[in-house]
């Protein structure tokens, strides 16, 4: 079956930066694009940005524009999430989900979630 | 970008009762538009996809209707395991956006 399984918690601090993997399995991983969406504590959920493992290529939401970095492993079936220079409003449960390439901006399945702490 | 209004923000019900939320984005995006649960400390679960589609698995009291900038959700028969949130969300165009949520509650 479909899994996305994501690293663990993190807790940083200030000016720090976040990497998050998500691994994939059940299904071919060229073939569906990966979404990041991000849900601050006790709030609504934040698209960040998609990347097509096929290729590579990225759109990013403008409000991380210059912070945020998509990348996958196609050798390992892995998508990776970086953001730089943290603060505490990057606190929250990032999460990474799939679509199909028929309907680019429709995540169907998604990982776990991973918990961040930012923090002093 | 999309701004997505949905309503209300919460409501109670009680088991067997019947719940509508309604969700308008800012403008007019044919069909596509997406539902969500999510129960505490879960990730989101696609419940309906392009307005009205259910998506494999999901029981059949859950439903959805609309087209262009009113779009809404029922569930017929509210089930002890439907207290959780939903998400609108429109996948008609960069960036996604996503409805604030309503938190469907026991009354």
């Amino acid at each position: 079956q479909v899994q996305l399984v994501q690293s663990g918690a993190e807790v940083k601090k200030p000016g720090a930066s976040l990497n998050i993997s998500c691994q994939a399995s059940g299904y071919t991983f060229i073939s569906y694009y990966i979404h990041w969406v991000r849900q601050a504590p006790g709030q609504g959920l934040e698209w960040m940005g998609i990347i097509n493992p096929s290729g590579g290529r990225t759109t990013y939401t403008q409000k991380l524009q210059g912070r945020v970095t998509m990348s996958t492993d196609i050798s390992t079936d892995t998508a990776k999430l970086e953001l730089s220079s943290l603060t505490s409003e990057d606190t929250g449960v990032y999460y990474c989900a799939r679509s199909t390439f028929s309907m680019t901006l429709l995540p169907d399945h998604w990982g776990q979630g991973t918990p961040v702490i930012v923090s002093s | 970008d999309i701004q997505m209004t949905q309503s209300p923000s919460s409501l109670s019900v009680s088991v067997g009762g019947r719940v509508t939320i309604t969700c308008r984005p800012s403008q007019s995006i044919n069909n596509f538009l997406n539902w969500f649960q999510q129960k505490p400390g879960k990730a989101p679960k696609l419940l309906i996809y392009s307005s009205s589609t259910l998506q494999s698995g999901v029981p059949s009291r859950f439903s959805g209707t609309g087209s262009g900038t009113v779009f809404t959700l029922t569930i017929s028969s509210v089930q002890p395991e439907d207290f959780a949130t939903y998400y609108c969300q429109q996948s008609y165009s960069k960036p996604v956006t996503f409805g604030g949520g309503t938190k469907v509650e026991i009354k």
